[in-house]
């Protein structure tokens, strides 16, 4: 069974572009929450969605979003990238959401430059 | 509001030795408790969880405790191997927030033969 995919692995942005970093969910997943993790901060919880509505969001600003399409694929936006963006971005599913059945993916790496 | 303290790393021991690591949390509800592990590169595995007060996760040789009392959730193995050398995060999820996950800052355990 296919784990949690995320695409690209790795990302080079510039300050102010904007970026989509995308979450292809376990078959079946209909759940699908972002974190990100900074050596600073820590993993910290960006949303959560489930049958492609926003069921849950973290403390962060309007410059990142998120949605969910039909097959539970998730993506997640950042616009006007800072340097304080840079960070790996965790992407995991749940069959419905229920706290300990979620699979984390392998995260895409986004450095700002 | 919702939080995890976990012990500060880094952790260095020897193989066959006694891991301890120590994680305290603060929740409005009745959270669930989780141990992740990190390897490099890599995103997030689930290690073991509890969901009430005095239940014991147990995996890989791996367990922790949900103590009520002291707010604690300590994991501990009783012989490390160099394979187990990762970062560990202690992380709760309280209903009353949904579904999202609160994470200790991680422990950096380094296992030398």
């Amino acid at each position: 069974k296919a784990g949690v995919t995320q695409t690209p692995r790795y990302l080079i942005k510039t300050r102010g572009q904007q970026v989509t970093l995308s979450c292809s969910p376990i078959s079946g997943h209909r759940s699908v929450s972002w974190y990100q993790q900074t050596p600073g901060q820590g993993l910290q919880f960006l949303f959560e969605y489930f049958s492609e509505t926003q069921r849950n969001k973290g403390n962060f600003p309007g410059r990142f979003s998120g949605r969910q399409f039909s097959n539970s694929r998730s993506e997640m936006n950042v616009s006007t990238l800072e340097l304080g963006d840079s960070a790996l971005y965790l992407c995991a599913s749940s069959p419905s959401g229920s706290v300990g059945g979620y699979t984390f993916g392998s995260g895409t790496r986004l450095t700002v430059v | 509001g919702d939080s995890v303290t976990q012990m500060e790393g880094p952790v260095t021991l020897s193989e066959e030795a006694f891991l301890t690591i120590n994680c305290t949390y603060t929740a409005t509800g009745y959270p669930s408790l989780f141990w992740y592990v990190q390897y490099p590169g890599e995103g997030l595995q689930l290690l073991l969880k509890a969901t009430k007060a005095d239940d014991k996760g147990s995996n890989k040789g791996f367990e922790a405790t949900y103590r009520k009392e002291t707010t604690s959730f300590h994991l501990e193995k009783g012989s490390v191997q160099v394979s187990d050398s990762a970062v560990y995060f202690c992380a709760l999820s309280d209903g009353n927030t949904g579904n999202q996950f609160y994470f200790g800052t991680g422990t950096s355990l380094t296992v030398i033969p």
